[in-house]
């Protein structure tokens, strides 16, 4: 069974980076056939899709975002990365990893598996 | 303002059905699969329905999905307590060349 792990700081000052790592486990961050994906979610509020990326390389992000977002893997570890730069107090949310399918175009088209979510709180 | 428009809360009776719209465009819906997904209270979403209308092993044949043009819908039979939550759907969105989700729906079982 598929599991996934959020990790990092739960505290993050304003104008600094938010770095969360995913650890995969029970499957390999190598296949051709997934996406590894972030997903944010503010409190009280929806789901924000970050971006998602394929171990070969292929990323999207998430244009809202401006340019502060890179997700990276790191498939020695069998891990994948989300670095935020500039935060504020909006990029305050819960924040989850997610594996996903991609379209026969190579998009990301959903996320079947997803980690438990670790609240990051932006605040001095 | 989401991409995709959910409408905000639906509720029904147990055993009864309900459906959940999401609302969207061509260059999101209309071209691309359309999920839905499941987030009960202090959890994490849950894919139900991928691809439109497939639904993920294990989930009842009381969720169904379907698509036409540039809306997609979410249909819930046989409605149970446990069925309370909030329902997103998400898709591709070709023009922002990013995933997208509805603003969610929150489905109450009176």
């Amino acid at each position: 069974q598929l599991q996934l792990q959020e990790s990092g700081p739960g505290l993050v000052k304003p104008s600094e980076t938010l770095s969360l790592t995913c650890s995969v486990s029970g499957g390999s961050i190598s296949s051709n056939d997934h996406y590894w994906g972030w997903i944010r979610q503010p409190p009280g509020n929806g789901l924000e899709w970050i971006g998602s990326m394929h171990y070969r390389g292929s990323t999207y992000y998430n244009p809202s975002l401006k340019g502060r977002v890179t997700i990276s893997v790191d498939t020695s570890k069998n891990q994948f990365s989300l670095k935020l730069t500039s935060v504020t107090a909006a990029d305050t949310a819960v924040y989850y990893c997610a594996r996903g399918y991609y379209d026969s175009s190579g998009r990301p088209k959903n996320f079947d598996y997803w980690g438990q979510g670790a609240l990051v709180t932006v605040s001095s | 303002q989401s991409v995709l428009t959910q409408p905000p809360s639906v509720s029904a009776a147990p055993g009864q059905k309900v459906t959940i719209s999401c609302s969207g465009s061509s260059s999101n819906i209309a071209n691309n699969y359309v999920s839905w997904y499941q987030q009960l209270p202090g959890t994490a979403p849950k894919l139900l329905i991928y691809d439109n209308n497939r639904r993920l092993s294990g989930i009842p044949d009381r969720f169904s999905g379907s698509k036409s043009g540039t809306s997609a819908t979410l249909g819930i039979t046989g409605l149970q307590t446990g069925d309370e939550a909030d329902y997103y759907c998400g898709t591709w969105d070709s023009s922002l060349s990013a995933g997208v989700f509805g603003g969610g729906t929150k489905l109450t079982v009176l």
